[in-house]
């Protein structure tokens, strides 16, 4: 069964720093990889997914993720944080017309 | 905006009590996911339909639980006899314009449940 790890609950960077939120994940075959964003009181919202091909994903508001096979890892970059950043990141795994799986998120601090 | 709409936004009840969340996606999909997500976690699957069938169900969802989609337009949640450990967010998703091909989903502002 599909599986996500996201090992960090909190991180804090200061606005203008750059930004690494790691995710594992366990499955079979290839998967199908997304991060999601998640503002207080807002849904979720699709930030970029990994389907095939090119291992390196660009997505909205300046974000982008690598997937790495050998590490089983997915996760995502961006170089300069703005404070609108500041939310929880959940990274999931899907199946085709399986459900999705999701990492219990990392909740994102920025300093100013 | 991901054209999904759930209403109402927020319910709170007593325990014991039925309650009832409807979510309804602006185009028609034929897939509909339900997700539930407690504080400080990730959204859980609960179940999804193709069209009216409602076609896996989580070991989260209990006897208690039941959601239709008669027409495979909206669809509905209920929760008979509340309990204070479904206190959650209920979260109803759709796929993509690829039809889910790829199993990416758009989901709606959920449905905040606080049982008193």
């Amino acid at each position: 069964a599909q599986s996500v790890t996201q090992p960090d609950i909190h991180i804090t960077v200061s606005e203008g720093a750059s930004l690494e939120l790691r995710c594992n994940y366990s499955y079979g075959a290839t998967p199908y990889l997304f991060w999601y964003v998640q503002s207080p009181g807002q849904g979720l919202q699709l930030l970029l997914k990994y389907f095939s091909g090119d291992t390196l994903v660009q997505g909205i508001k300046g974000f982008e993720a690598e997937f790495k096979r050998s590490q089983s890892s997915f996760n995502l970059r961006k170089p300069s944080v703005h404070w609108s950043d500041a939310a929880e990141y959940f990274c999931a795994v899907g199946a085709p017309s399986n459900d999705m799986r999701f990492g219990a998120g990392t909740r994102l601090t920025v300093k100013p | 905006d991901t054209g999904v709409s759930q209403d109402p936004r927020h319910k709170i009840t007593k325990r014991g009590q039925n309650v009832t969340f409807r979510c309804d996606p602006i185009s028609e999909h034929n897939r509909l996911y339900w997700y539930r997500q407690t504080l400080g976690q990730g959204p859980e699957f609960l179940t999804y339909f193709q069209n009216e069938a409602q076609l896996e169900k989580s070991r989260l969802l209990s006897d208690r639980f039941s959601a239709e989609r008669p027409k495979g337009s909206f669809s509905t949640l209920e929760i008979q006899r509340t309990e204070q450990g479904d206190s959650a967010m209920y979260l109803c998703a759709t796929p993509g314009r690829d039809g889910g091909a790829h199993n990416e989903q758009f989901f709606g502002p959920g449905t905040r449940l606080t049982v008193l």
